[in-house]
């Protein structure tokens, strides 16, 4: 099994500009989350999603968008991309809902947006 | 004041150093992770603790509910432990609450 896996591993925006980060996991897991990492801080959830078709917002949703139009698939959408946005980014899923499960995590995205 | 604090922020070992690593809470949790993230790498999951303490292989986490800490012990440390090092609570629902990290450097 390949787990989470995220694409790509790294990329430059200018401002302005938009992209897509990739996420797929092959463990039909139903509970997928996005989480950026800042230096010096913990992870902060920007989206998660409990199934297929439904997705919510995390604590710092603001900027992104995200779909789940399969089990497998999450990707994060950035529309127009700011400095601010500049971080590395982490897939995870879930096999339950609850947080007394194991976690896995994809390898991350560095995205710096100049 | 966050509600996940790991000290220290930064831990240079020498090979074969006895590490901890520690980990305080404010909040009420139903559990409290583990996690190492390598140099350029993802995150995996260490420990999951609810109470007590779990061992493998040469690490070791302890939690006391009581007291709002968690430990994670590395006996017999290696360069190849140099990582970052995450502690998250979960606080509910279906969400977890992140520590900064602990970056450690074991040097040879």
């Amino acid at each position: 099994n390949a787990g989470v896996t995220q694409t790509p591993k790294f990329r430059i925006l200018k401002i302005g500009q938009s992209m897509t980060l990739q996420c797929t996991q092959d463990m039909n897991h139903n509970y997928m989350y996005w989480y950026r990492q800042d230096p010096g801080m913990g992870l902060k959830l920007i989206y998660y999603s409990v199934g297929a078709g439904i997705t919510d917002k995390g604590e710092v949703p603001n900027g992104y968008n995200v779909s789940r139009s399969t089990t497998e698939d999450f990707p994060l959408r950035l529309e127009l991309a700011a400095p601010s946005q500049t971080s590395v980014y982490f897939c995870a899923s879930r096999d339950t809902g609850s947080v007394n499960t194991e976690a896995f995590f994809g390898q991350g995205t560095r995205l710096t947006v100049v | 004041k966050n509600e996940v604090e790991q000290s220290p922020q930064n831990l240079t070992a020498q090979e074969g150093e006895f590490i901890t690593i520690n980990c305080s809470y404010s909040v009420g949790i139903s559990a409290l992770h583990w996690l190492q993230q390598h140099p350029g790498g993802g995150i995996v999951s260490l420990f999951m603790l609810s109470s007590g303490k779990k061992k493998h292989g040469r690490l070791i986490a302890t939690i006391n509910i009581q007291e709002k800490h968690s430990s994670l012990h590395i006996t017999a440390s290696h360069p190849r432990d140099s990582a970052v090092y995450i502690c998250a609570v979960a606080k509910g629902g279906n969400k977890l609450v992140f520590g900064a990290g602990t970056i450690l450097r074991v040097k040879s």
